[in-house]
């Protein structure tokens, strides 16, 4: 099935840094997700944006809705070594009446303490 | 709310038994999505219930079959077991109604191996 563009697909980071990540699809959503899974873990739902232009903080995490609507950004401030996982992201848009959903292929993150 | 629970969580087979994958949502839910994960790989789409029906399929073979019960409960089942199936079985949850955004919240998976 169809996956949206994730990048960079790994990155190893010195504890401290800022880490930015991207998602890019070519299809239009209305909602963007983003999510953590820790190994052997399953994904854990971070942060949602429902709004193109959206800027939305978690913590040390903050998401944004590109204005295009193809994309959606995620940058961590002041990594720290429980950061380190997958990233996913996932875009819905309207399918036959109701939100389908469209993961992202993943960001794995590793943090050098 | 309790979350989204998956049994077995761990579970190894031998090629060519079936094995069958059972996923409670979180309660309200309605719609019970699937997914395989290889290592090193991303979630892979297997297919998605809803109301007890199947509304979205992945391109997985025919061995690879679910099915959603009244109370929204799902199972998944893989007969004719192959090497290449081990993986982390992921269902997730979510509202699924028309009209509703339809955030998916994970379980913790099912780790199958097959010997």
């Amino acid at each position: 099935g169809q996956q949206l563009n994730q990048s960079p697909q790994s990155m190893f980071i010195q504890e401290g840094e800022d880490v930015s990540m991207n998602c890019t699809s070519s299809s239009i959503f209305n909602t963007w997700l983003w999510y953590k899974q820790d190994p052997g873990e399953g994904p854990v739902l971070l942060i949602a944006l429902y709004k193109a232009g959206e800027l939305t903080s978690n913590g040390r995490l903050t998401a944004q809705f590109g204005t295009t609507r193809k994309d959606s950004f995620l940058n961590i401030s002041a990594s720290i070594p429980s950061d380190v996982g997958i990233y996913f992201c996932a875009g819905q848009r309207n399918s036959g009446g109701y939100q389908k959903v469209t993961f992202g292929t993943g960001t794995k993150l590793q943090v050098i303490p | 709310k309790a979350g989204v629970t998956q049994t077995p969580r761990y579970l190894i087979k031998t090629r060519g038994q079936q094995v069958t994958l059972s996923c409670s949502p979180i309660s309200g839910h309605r719609s019970v999505s699937w997914y395989q994960q290889t290592p090193g790989q991303g979630l892979q789409f297997l297919f998605e219930y809803f109301s007890e029906t199947q509304r979205n399929k992945g391109n997985f073979p025919g061995r690879f079959s679910g099915r959603q019960f009244s109370n929204s409960r799902s199972e998944m089942n893989v007969s004719t077991l192959e090497l290449g199936d081990s993986a982390l079985y992921l269902c997730a949850s979510s509202p699924g109604a028309s009209g509703l955004p339809n955030e998916q919240f994970f379980g913790p998976g099912t780790r199958l191996t097959v010997l």
